[in-house]
Parts: structure tokens; sequence; C-alpha cells
């Protein structure tokens, strides 16, 4: 089983729709979630973080997060063709020993179509 | 401006060659690490440096070298005993607390190395 497990898509969704992307990890201890976008030939830009279980909104996004399935999703309202992107979920790990990890999903394709 | 450059844009290597991609960060962020992508995967952890003057191996190490001899500054070299070494390579770094952190990584521009 993959640390971290995305979708590839694509998924492909008509301008003003929810896109809903997800994601599901295996490390019950995973501490903090971070979604990433990334255009093509580009480097990854941080677009959410969420620490505890629930919802957190920030402009048009909002993620989710539940431990207790180990999974965590954002929802992008209101799909517009720039959020075109490959869309990374990445999970903290604090390590027994001191340090943390950061494990990435290999990421879902969005397109959002006109 | 804060950020992390990284450089050169694009590069490449001869056979049997040993080449260096440079990161450089003006954050004051302690934690700096580097990362190798393929088409169509994810992120893979080569190496990583908590502090200055120490790093750890990431999952994928064999084949790589860094130094942390400034705060600002965390080198890769691909060595010629990686035998394919053509991917796009992401810097990326992180404040430090106490031994760990949560907070997340940002990431270079990326460099992306290609095989002549």
């Amino acid at each position: 089983q993959k640390e971290v497990e995305q979708n590839s898509g694509p998924l492909s969704v008509p301008e003003g729709a929810i896109a809903s992307l997800n994601c599901t990890y295996s490390d019950r201890g995973s501490q903090s979630f971070f979604w990433y976008r990334q255009y093509s030939g580009k480097s990854p830009e941080l677009i959410m973080s969420i620490y505890s279980n629930g919802d957190k909104e920030d402009g048009r996004f909002t993620a989710q997060l539940n431990k207790a399935s180990q999974y965590v999703s954002l929802l992008i309202r209101d799909s517009q063709p720039s959020d075109s992107a490959t869309y990374l979920c990445a999970v903290n790990l604090i390590l027994t020993g001191g340090g943390n990890k950061l494990t990435f999903g290999t990421g879902t394709q969005l397109k959002v179509e006109l | 401006d804060g950020g992390i450059t990284q450089s050169p844009k694009y590069l490449f290597r001869k056979e049997g060659q040993n080449v260096t991609l440079s990161c450089e960060q003006n954050l004051n962020h302690d934690a700096m690490y580097w990362y190798r992508q393929d088409p169509g995967q994810g992120l893979r952890l080569i190496y990583y440096s908590q502090i200055v003057n120490d790093f750890q191996k990431g999952d994928i190490a064999e084949g790589y070298s860094v130094s942390r001899e400034k705060k600002e500054s965390f080198p890769l070299t691909v060595t010629s005993a990686q035998k394919n070494p053509t991917a796009f390579y992401l810097c990326a770094s992180t404040g430090w607390a106490g031994g760990w952190s949560n907070q997340p990584q940002h990431f270079g521009d990326g460099t992306r190395l290609s095989i002549l």
C-alpha cells in the first residue's frame, strides 16, 4: 500500500462547477496535511494546509480532513480554466526519533473545461 | 524578496560526468530538502538537512551527494553513479521548531537535468 494515494485522473469538470480531489494516507500518526498545485513544467505551489479534523476554507478552496478515516480532500468551488493543473497531496509524519517526513502522492490532474 | 533560488534552470550531463545543482534560500529556514520528480510521478526525497553541517539520506540517495556548509545553501551533486539522472529536481525549505516541523515546505523553481 502506498503511503499517500491519489487518483491520477484526469478529472474533468466544467467551468463554474465544484472540483473534488481526494487523498488517503496510511500512517495514523500523520500530523499535518498540505495541498500543492503544480502547473505543467513548474514547481509545486502551496495552496492549503490543514492540521485538525473538519473543514478549512480559503477563498474558493476548502480542505477537509478526517483522521479516523485517514482521508483528506480538496474542494475547488467555481472552477476556472486557470485551475487546470496537477494537485499534489502531502502528508507530514513526525518521526519517533525526531524530525519529520513529508510524503507526497503522485497527484491528480484537473482539467477545467469551457 | 524572500525565496528559494535554484540554478541553473536547465542542465545537461555527459556520460561519466558529475554535475552540481545549486539551491540558495534567504528565508532563514533551518531545514532544506532535495526532491526528484519523474514524469507522471510524485516527488521522491533524495537528501535533507535540518541543520548546518548535518544531513540525512532520503528514499533515493544512491548516486547523489550533498553538503550543508551554510544555512542558506544546500547544493546537490549528481554523480556518474546515478545511471538515470534525467528528471526535474526540486529544492525545498521549511522552518524548524525544536527537532521537527509541521510547517509546509516551500519550493524553488526547479532544475531540469538531461543526459547528452
